[in-house]
């Protein structure tokens, strides 16, 4: 079973929707978990970190759920440049080994 | 913010030769790096970790011979790539943590694409 698991989508959505997906890890001992965003051919970009209580960053929202391991996303009145992929990335311990889903892609159309 | 940077960002290759990525952190000391590979719609999988003025430590299944990491400074780590087959065609992106940033966010550089022909 892979460390991190996504839908792989591809979500195509109009502008202005609402998208959210998960992502599922299978390390109960996980202690850290983030949001990174990578478009096509590029390096991944820290989206945003999640926190136990949930966080929100603009138009963003994250969720953790330790109980049933997963995370959420969530991207509130879709813009066209939010299409990209969106990678969970969780981190065992503070030795910043990061371990990385592979990602879902969105797709946001006029 | 803090920087990493890679070079070179593209490269094509012969089969057989061998290619040097370089990893720098551009406004910070790295005493840590990480090197990944990513292969088409893929998840970056950690190859080792470069820790400097020491041996890097490698991930499980791959070949420090082929994969030969030295990062002698505390702002550069470089990658090279031994004998280099189709087969190790990929993205190759390293990472480090400003160990003066929130959170501990570790930033990325802008990845290298190697092609071996």
């Amino acid at each position: 079973r892979k460390e991190v698991e996504q839908d792989p989508g591809p979500f195509n959505v109009p502008e202005g929707a609402t998208v959210a997906f998960n992502c599922t890890y299978s390390n109960s001992a996980s202690q850290s978990f983030f949001w990174y965003r990578q478009d096509c051919r590029k390096e991944p970009k820290l989206l945003m970190s999640v926190y136990s209580s949930g966080n929100e960053d603009g138009r963003f929202t994250a969720q953790l759920n330790r109980a049933s391991q997963y995370i959420s996303l969530l991207i509130r009145d879709s813009k066209l440049s939010d299409s990209a992929t969106y990678l969970c990335v969780v981190s065992r311990s503070n030795d910043y080994k990061l371990s990385f889903g592979a990602g879902t892609t969105v797709t946001v159309r006029a | 913010g803090a920087v990493v940077s890679q070079h070179p960002s593209w490269v094509i290759c012969k089969s057989g030769t061998s290619v040097k990525i370089e990893c720098r952190s551009l406004d910070f000391q790295a005493t840590t790096m990480f090197w990944y590979r990513q292969f088409p719609k893929q998840s970056l999988m950690l190859m080792a970790t470069s820790n400097e003025g020491s041996k890097a430590t490698y991930e499980q299944g791959v070949e420090k011979d082929k994969f030969l990491i030295n990062h002698a400074s505390l702002t550069l780590s470089t990658l090279t790539v031994t004998s280099a087959h189709p087969e190790d065609s990929s993205f190759y992106i390293c990472s480090a943590r400003d160990p003066q940033g929130i959170n501990g966010e570790l930033f990325f550089g802008e990845g290298s694409r190697l092609t071996v022909l």
